[in-house]
């Protein structure tokens, strides 16, 4: 079974500041993994997804994320910080098109102005 | 493309009553709909797989009784929350998976579906 562990539940940056999510996963098979973006009181936005090939991955709002196979990991950053960016943040893995997302718990980041 | 709407947003009833939520995928078909349920600032847990034409999968611990899910249609799914409680005050979120174009197993959420029994 897979699985998703986001490091720190809550991230604060200064607002220009570089923004780093953590996320490793566990999984048996190789993994499709997702990044979405949650405001309050809404469903989640897909931010960006690593499926094969490139390992650094691109996404909406100026998010990227490198696939670490030998660190099990698919961490999220952006190299400047906007108020925006305020939101909850999850990974989540899937092994194909069969199964249903297994998310992280989530991690909360503020940007401080 | 690949939208997902949810109605109600938000719903407020007294306990006892039942509530249905609905979930549309309106610009794609899916066999396939996954039910989710957030507790405040926590993450997102599988409540149910909707599939269409047949009855839904429920996830341990989670009681079909009480959370009907019926999915009629490529486009249409439905949570019908019975005899509701406080303690189901929670938010839904579902989501869809395209039929074609999906084998990343990526999906598509709709906006949640906040409910409060008092």
């Amino acid at each position: 079974a897979q699985s998703v562990t986001q490091l720190g539940s809550h991230v604060s940056v200064s607002e220009g500041a570089l923004v780093l999510l953590r996320c490793n996963y566990s999984s048996s098979v190789p993994p499709y993994l997702f990044w979405y973006v949650q405001y309050p009181n809404q469903g989640l936005q897909l931010l960006l997804k690593y499926t094969t090939g490139a390992t650094l991955v691109k996404g909406i709002n100026g998010f990227e994320a490198e696939f670490k196979k030998s660190e099990t990991s698919f961490h999220l950053t952006k190299p400047s910080a906007h108020m925006s960016d305020a939101a909850e943040y999850f990974c989540a893995v899937s092994v194909s098109g069969n199964t249903p997302l297994v998310f992280g718990k989530g991690t909360r980041l503020s940007v401080i102005a | 493309g690949a939208v997902v709407s949810q109605h109600p947003s938000w719903v407020i009833c007294k306990s006892g009553t039942s509530v249905k939520i609905e979930c549309r995928s309106l610009d794609f078909q899916a066999t396939t709909m996954f039910w989710y349920r957030q507790f405040p600032k926590q993450s997102l847990m599988l409540m149910a797989t909707s599939n269409e034409g047949s009855k839904a999968t429920y996830e341990q611990g989670v009681e079909k009784d009480k959370f009907l899910i019926n999915h009629a249609s490529l486009t249409l799914s439905t949570l019908t929350v019975t005899s509701a409680h406080p303690e189901d005050s929670s938010f839904y979120i579902c989501s869809g998976r395209p039929v074609t174009g999906s084998v990343t197993g990526e999906l598509f959420f709709g906006e949640g579906s906040r409910l409060t029994v008092l």
